[in-house]
This record gives structure tokens, sequence and C-alpha cells, in this order.
């Protein structure tokens, strides 16, 4: 079954500056890899993702990088402001499973 | 567009006594369906999964108990709860079928067990 760590499992950035979170999986076949943002008291909800024949995704100001062969992607958001503070899940998977397995989290706070 | 519920919100429940807590979805149809526990402070444990009507897999041996009557509805149940059951459950659901990629979780119920 997929192994899936995260790291930092905390990280504390002043306003404006950059946070990247890196995602580590052991299942070679996995080919889905989203990120899923929590904030306090709600569930997880999906920020961005990235399929296995693309190796960068971008969305305002964050973005997503695959590292397939290493086994490796990770989130990076820029200019982070308060409301990025949460706790971040990746989530690689194959598509055609039918079950995900969620990293331990990483929780994110950005200090104003 | 689709939407998930789940109900109670929050639910404070004695020690021993039974549990039902319940999530629908509206606006898909064959989903599939799952039940997170999410300690506090702490990672999304995945509870039960199910691809169709009356299919209940369990990930984890414990005094909970799913059940999926209809196609959008996916019931957690207990007959006696313990301490260890207090958290925030989630359910989610997710296209049915190789289609199945993003999770989409409900708001939650916050369970405390006394």
């Amino acid at each position: 079954g997929e192994n899936v760590e995260q790291h930092p499992s905390t990280l504390s950035v002043q306003e404006g500056d950059s946070a990247v979170i890196k995602c580590t999986y052991s299942d070679s076949a996995s080919n889905y890899f989203p990120w899923y943002k929590q904030e306090l008291g709600k569930g997880p909800q999906l920020i961005i993702d990235i399929r296995s024949n693309v190796g960068e995704k971008k969305d305002q100001r964050i973005a997503v990088t695959l590292n397939k062969t290493a086994k490796h992607f990770s989130l990076h958001i820029t200019e982070t402001q308060p409301e990025d503070s949460a706790v971040y899940f990746c989530a690689p998977m194959k598509t055609s499973y039918d079950k995900v397995i969620f990293g331990p989290g990483t929780s994110l706070s950005v200090i104003p | 567009s689709q939407t998930i519920h789940q109900w109670p919100a929050t639910l404070v429940q004695p020690v021993g006594s039974p549990l039902s807590l319940e999530c629908t979805v509206e606006g898909t149809s064959n989903p599939n369906l799952y039940w997170y526990r999410q300690a506090a402070g702490r990672g999304l444990q995945l509870l039960f999964y199910s691809v169709g009507i009356g299919q209940i897999s369990s990930e984890v041996p414990q005094n909970l108990s799913a059940s999926r009557p209809q196609d959008r509805q996916f019931i957690l149940s207990s007959k006696k709860l313990l301490l260890s059951d207090s958290g925030f459950y989630l359910c989610a659901w997710s296209a049915g079928g190789a289609r199945g990629e993003t999770q989409y979780f409900g708001p939650g119920t916050r369970l405390l067990v006394l």
C-alpha cells in the first residue's frame, strides 16, 4: 500500500514570505497528486492538483511541482497571507483505485 | 452542482450510548463514499469506504460500522461508544469508478464522548 510522508510537520512564516511543503510517496503507480487545505473546524478542500504527465502547475500564488522519478511532489505558496494559515494534506493516488491515503498533514502558520 | 451534507454538526454522547451519523450527497450518482476520523491536531484516518449500495470496505477494526442503504446516503453507527471514539468525523465523496480522483468533504461532525 501507499506510504505517504510530509515535511515539515509544522511551518511558521512571516506574511509575504514563501512556504514550501514536500510530500513523498512509495507507490510508483500513483498518477494523481492533489493538495488539500483544511481550515480550522472545516473539512479539507482541494486547492491544486497535478497529473503524472506534467511537471509543474501554477494557480495564482500556489504551485505544485512533481518529481515522479524521486517520488515526491511539493506545494509552493508565494506571498503568504494570514488566510493561508491552515493544515495542508497531500493525497497521492492511482486514479483507478477506490480509496485515498492522505499524508499526515503540515500545519502552516502565517504571522502578520 | 454537487453538495454534501452531514449531520449533526456537533454531538455530545455518554460512554456506552449508540451513535448514528448521516451523510448525504446531492447532484451526482453512483459516487464513492468515505468516512474519515480526525483526532485533535492529527491526520485523516480512513474508517470505511463504499463503491456502491450495500458495499462497505472497513479499513480499521473497531466498534464502528457503516451502511449505505441508498446510492447517495452513507451512515456511520456504533452500538456502544467508547471514550476513544471522540473526534471529528468527516464524510467525503468522489466520482465513482476509474474517474474517482478528487475527494469532496462535508462540513464534519464533532463528536465528544464523555
